[in-house]
């Protein structure tokens, strides 16, 4: 059973607008959370995390937020950018664990 | 550089002829894991270590192996294949479990006829 999920598996947007990516997690033993990007033929990259502690976290164009109650986080990239164009994942886990969970996509189309 | 390494890049074999996927880390790190990504179904977590000698089950681990003698390296073992296994395979570590964020390789492009 998928505990964490994407329900979008794709999402276009125009360039310098904004992009929001969504992502639902089951576990509510979950505490730190990570989105990856994918371009093809690469593995996943590093973009940003956050921790069940805070509520948003931020590193320039892109800002991930969490809602504990809500199981939900999202990430905004704004502006979008055409080179943003890739399949982004999120990834939960537990701290006191070792296992990361990741969810299933989303393909993100920055139309220039 | 820093990177993580898989060979090979891609692999077509038949059902049941064992075979290994490589996988090197040169930043020192003590995690280390493989996962396979799957249409519809995103990456899911094969095996992990997190350190020499300690290996244990991800979500995925039927019909894997996997050994951690040395830190560096972290060998998947398909002991004998089928075609279920065909996937896109990544090797990924981080400097230490879950907090950290994990750099992956290039991925493995596997089928089994």
């Amino acid at each position: 059973d998928q505990q964490v999920k994407q329900n979008s598996p794709s999402l276009s947007v125009q360039e310098g607008r904004i992009s929001i990516l969504n992502c639902d997690y089951t576990n509510s033993m979950f505490d730190y959370f990570l989105w990856y990007k994918k371009y093809p033929a690469e593995g996943p990259t590093f973009l940003i995390s956050i921790s069940s502690i805070k509520d948003k976290n931020e590193d320039g164009r892109f800002t991930v937020f969490l809602n504990k109650s809500a199981k939900h986080l999202s990430l905004h990239i704004v502006p979008s950018q055409p080179g943003d164009s890739a399949v982004y994942f999120c990834a939960a886990s537990e701290v006191t664990g070792n296992q990361f969970y990741f969810g299933t996509g989303t393909s993100l189309t920055v139309i220039p | 550089e820093a990177q993580v390494t898989q060979n090979p890049r891609y692999l077509i074999t038949v059902t049941g002829k064992k075979l290994t996927v490589t996988c090197s880390q040169n930043m020192n790190h003590e995690y280390m894991s493989w996962y396979r990504q799957d249409p519809g179904l995103g990456l899911r977590q094969i095996y992990y270590s997190m350190n020499v000698e300690v290996t244990d089950k991800g979500d995925v681990p039927e019909g894997y192996k996997v050994s951690r003698k040395e830190k560096r390296n972290f060998p998947l073992i398909l002991e004998s294949p089928s075609p279920n296994q065909t996937s896109l395979y990544f090797c990924a570590s981080s400097y230490s479990g879950p907090t950290y964020e994990q750099y992956f390789g290039p991925g493995t492009r596997l089928t089994v006829t």
